[in-house]
């Protein structure tokens, strides 16, 4: 591995369904966040994570989850997923020593809620 | 509240040079990010910018206006790869990033 993997690299779900996005850093990178990218928007924050053991809601939370059991790994979880949730996902890492930071993306996970 | 704006769509000549410029509206400015991102990749980072002037890196230029909130990106000598969407970026208080929704550009031979 080297820098952000993410898995899947797409996906067609059926709404209502549960999904777990998954971002894995080989960077020891304190800090990783998870964005939503949709045409016509700049990229939008749903959750990130400054340490492990930490989370906080970025600027679109509301029907997605995270966990930081560990350095490396930040899953993203939607409990129960709308068409409106259909877009593309990106997971992104800096270095979390404070401060302002050079943000570092992993390859995207295309979403289709049908 | 935050306001970043940039054109939606530039069209330039190979070999050319093409300004992208971004205004931005912020409470609590720390810097000034650009990213590229090449359709169906993600983000790539190009420049940051923190204080008023121009950052020059190869073909790729960066100017930033603190007084201002103006932010422009220039490339030269334009290649074919270098059609992608630029991305501008503002850092706020919190050090997260506020994202305009990107600029496409399109080189043509």
């Amino acid at each position: 591995i080297a820098g952000i993997t993410q898995a899947p690299t797409s996906q067609i779900l059926a709404a209502g369904r549960r999904m777990t996005l998954r971002c894995t850093q080989d960077m020891r990178h304190n800090a990783m966040y998870w964005y939503r990218q949709d045409l016509g928007l700049g990229l939008r924050l749903i959750h990130y994570s400054n340490t492990a053991g930490t989370t906080g809601k970025g600027e679109v939370p509301d029907g997605y989850s995270v966990s930081r059991a560990n350095t490396d790994d930040f899953p993203l979880t939607l409990a129960s997923a709308v068409p409106s949730q259909t877009s593309v996902y990106f997971c992104a890492s800096s270095p979390g020593q404070g401060g302002v930071e050079t943000q570092y993306f992993g390859p995207g996970t295309r979403l289709l809620v049908l | 509240g935050q306001n970043i704006d940039q054109p939606t769509e530039m069209t330039a000549t190979e070999g050319a040079i093409v300004q992208i410029n971004c205004t931005y509206q912020t409470s609590g400015f720390n810097g000034l990010f650009w990213y590229q991102q090449h359709a169906g990749e993600a983000p790539t980072f190009l420049s940051y910018n923190v204080l008023d002037g121009l950052e020059e890196k190869g073909r790729f230029s960066s100017f930033l206006s603190r007084s201002k909130g103006y932010s422009y990106l220039l490339l030269k000598e334009l290649q074919m790869k270098d059609s992608a969407s630029y991305l501008c970026a503002v850092t706020e208080g919190s050090y997260q990033l506020i994202w305009g929704a990107g600029t496409k550009l399109i080189i043509k031979p």
